[in-house]
């Protein structure tokens, strides 16, 4: 059971730049959420889904993109990659049922110059 | 406008002490009060969650204690551990339109010195 999987676990990008983070459960779950950390600034959400086919913008979602195309993906993209997103970011689901139990993934640290 | 507020930043522990996190929180809608450990290169982990319809609740080792007329809630390790040695988040969601959604602490970085 592989749980949440996150791809790439390393990525650099230049200024500018796009790219796709993917994030697979296989709980079958219905909730998604993207998370960046930060140091000293704990766990922002970015944004999260409440069911395949649904987007909800989270507490830092500029610059940020996301689709929940099929249940057990939700990909979140960067169109223009800032130095600002420099961070890691982690991929989480949730069974509405449970409240707040989060099962997360182990992270993408991304890097932009 | 930083919904959970907790403390220490960092926190060094002898082997055997006794480790305190705090948190605060202002939403009066919040009934759930989960804490997650994050090792080193790892996602976060749910480590023990309370509810306020009690004021203390122990797994082990871990303990929550929480102050619901201050809106207050805290993390006890006892005997602390080396392998202990984590980050520490708390966080609260509540009844609303979006049910699960969580939000955290800043982080407590915890060493437990052998």
């Amino acid at each position: 059971n592989a749980g949440v999987t996150q791809t790439p676990k390393f990525r650099v990008l230049k200024t500018g730049q796009s790219m796709t983070l993917l994030c697979a459960q296989d709980m079958n779950h219905e909730y998604m959420y993207w998370y960046r950390q930060d140091p000293g600034m704990g766990l922002r959400l970015i944004h999260y889904s409440v069911g395949e086919g649904t987007t909800a913008k989270g507490e830092v979602p500029d610059g940020y993109n996301v689709s929940r195309l099929k249940k057990q993906n939700f990909l979140l993209g960067l169109e223009s990659a800032a130095p600002s997103q420099t961070s890691v970011y982690f991929c989480a689901s949730s069974y509405p049922t449970r409240g707040g139990e989060l099962f997360f993934g182990e992270g993408s640290r991304l890097t932009v110059l | 406008q930083q919904q959970v507020k907790q403390s220490p930043q960092s926190l060094i522990v002898q082997k055997g002490g006794i480790s305190i996190i705090n948190c605060a929180y202002e939403n009066t809608a919040f009934d759930y009060f989960p804490w997650y450990q994050q090792f080193p290169g790892k996602g976060p982990a749910l480590l023990i969650a309370i509810r306020p319809d009690v004021s203390e609740k122990k797994e082990g080792r871990f303990t929550i204690s929480f102050n619901k007329s201050a809106k207050q809630f805290s993390l006890h390790i006892m005997d602390s551990q080396p392998g202990d040695s984590a980050t520490y988040f708390c966080a609260a969601s509540g009844r609303g339109s979006t049910l699960g959604r969580l939000y955290f602490g800043r982080g407590t970085q915890l060493t437990v010195w052998p």
